[in-house]
């Protein structure tokens, strides 16, 4: 099992539409991550948070770190926005900082 | 442009043939990581250093592959002898100097190896 799931794989939205996307994560962790990857490879930093709420524009990051589950909201969703989303996580302790990431969710957001 | 850069960005090679990928950190960045990543997949954590000490390296990481960050600013990335499986995107990342939850990582465009 991956330390990191992400729900839905892949999303359809119409332009306009309220899209979340999902991360649960297993183990122990001092922050997580949610990341926008384009085709072609560029990823781009979105939110690191380890507990709330943040928002950003039309973004919104919520994370539950007792429910170990943290949520990505989309308001007025738009095709400019269709990409892959990722979720990682930082785990707790240690002296290193890698990301463990999930596969990613990818969103198409139709006109 | 004084985000993170890589060279080249798209690399194809014949199978068995070595290759280098460079990546040039933002500059007041001191710690690096080196990620792959598959069609389809999330990026996996290869290798990480802090200055010019290479701090962890993943089990991914066959004796094949070895990366460097000579004077603590940029790095590379040789795969030898390299295999069809090596085929992937290869992710730089760098963040500053951190704090104790660590701080945001900053990626490079990655470069695309195809080994035929």
């Amino acid at each position: 099992k991956n330390e990191v799931e992400q729900s839905p794989q892949n999303l359809t939205a119409q332009e306009g539409e309220f899209i979340t996307i999902n991360c649960s994560y297993s183990v122990g962790i001092s922050a997580l991550h949610w990341l926008q990857q384009h085709p072609g490879g560029g990823i781009v930093s979105l939110f690191m948070l380890s507990s709330g709420k943040k928002k950003h524009g039309r973004l919104i990051a919520t994370i539950n770190i007792q429910e170990k589950h943290s949520s990505l909201h989309i308001t007025a969703s738009h095709p400019r926005d269709s990409a892959v989303y990722i979720c990682a996580v930082r785990l707790r302790g240690g002296s290193n900082y890698k990301l463990t990431f999930g596969k990613g969710t990818l969103l198409t957001v139709n006109p | 442009d004084t985000g993170v850069s890589q060279d080249p960005r798209h690399k194809i090679t014949k199978r068995g043939q070595n290759v280098t990928f460079r990546c040039d950190p933002i500059s007041e960045h001191n710690r690096l990581y080196w990620y792959r990543q598959t069609l389809g997949q999330g990026p996996e954590f290869l290798t990480y250093f802090q200055n010019e000490a290479q701090l962890e390296k993943s089990r991914l990481l066959s004796d094949r592959f070895s990366a460097e960050r000579p004077k603590g600013s940029f790095s590379t990335l040789e795969i030898q002898r390299t295999e069809q499986g090596d085929s992937a995107m290869y992710l730089c990342a760098s963040s500053p100097r951190g704090l104790a939850g660590g701080n945001e990582q900053f990626f490079g465009p990655g470069t695309r190896l195809t080994v035929l």
